[in-house]
């Protein structure tokens, strides 16, 4: 079974830091670009950040850049967020999930997991 | 930028629905569409612009490329009443603001 799961999430503080992880399973993570989507309460789905299969090449939205690092180690069929200097417009489920494509077709983020809370508050 | 539309679609069971979405500039076929549930994780339907994922029913067809795109779901079920999201790969990942479907 194709297995995403997500974990570290939980209430903090503004200004503090949070370690996001997601263990993959049941398919070639190394094949995968891997990134981190979040849906705040009430909202739409927004890409966070991105590494590709080789963590050669990294990309985070405006508003977390800066702040968040994503990063992956495919020994360990793992992904990873460290979020510093959280906000309270962080707060949202934050959802791993990955995709394919080469040069010249794309072939979607076909791996999804359920998603791990983080609420920022005082 | 994507931009989806109309932003919410009241339709009934057995009716045609048609969700638009609208990149500011090309990207290519380097688009996908998902279906997001509450409490779900959102599910792939369609990639490269048209082509269906598998195990995705054939009523739902995507067609388009460059600019303009648009998801099709000939004969709507009661289990298609959901939000849809359009997503371009064409740089790192972007997705337009969300169609909500709803039963009339």
């Amino acid at each position: 079974d194709v297995k995403l799961v997500e974990s570290g999430g939980g209430v903090v503080q503004p200004g503090r830091s949070l370690r996001l992880s997601c263990a993959a399973s049941g398919f070639t993570f190394d094949d995968y670009a891997m990134h981190w989507v979040r849906q705040a309460p009430g909202k739409g789905l927004e890409w966070v950040a991105g590494i590709t299969w080789n963590g050669g090449n990294l990309g985070y939205a405006d508003s977390v850049k800066g702040r968040f690092t994503i990063s992956r180690d495919n020994a360990k069929n793992s992904l990873y967020l460290q979020m510093n200097s959280l906000r309270a417009e962080d707060s949202a489920l934050y959802l791993c999930t990955g995709d394919t494509y080469s040069s010249s077709s794309y072939y979607g983020m076909d791996v999804w997991g359920q998603g791990t809370t983080v609420s920022v508050s005082s | 930028v994507l931009t989806q539309f109309p932003a919410t679609l009241s339709l009934s069971p057995g009716e045609r629905a048609t969700l638009s979405c609208r990149a500011s500039q090309s990207v290519n076929n380097f688009l996908a569409w998902y279906q997001h549930k509450s409490g779900q994780a959102p599910r792939l339907l369609i990639y490269g612009g048209f082509n269906r994922a598998p195990g995705v029913p054939a009523r739902f067809s995507g067609s388009g490329s460059g600019t303009d795109f648009t998801l099709t779901i000939s004969s709507l079920e009661p289990e298609d009443f959901a939000v849809y999201y359009c997503q371009q790969r064409r740089w790192w990942p972007t997705f337009g603001q969300g169609t909500r479907l709803q039963i009339k």
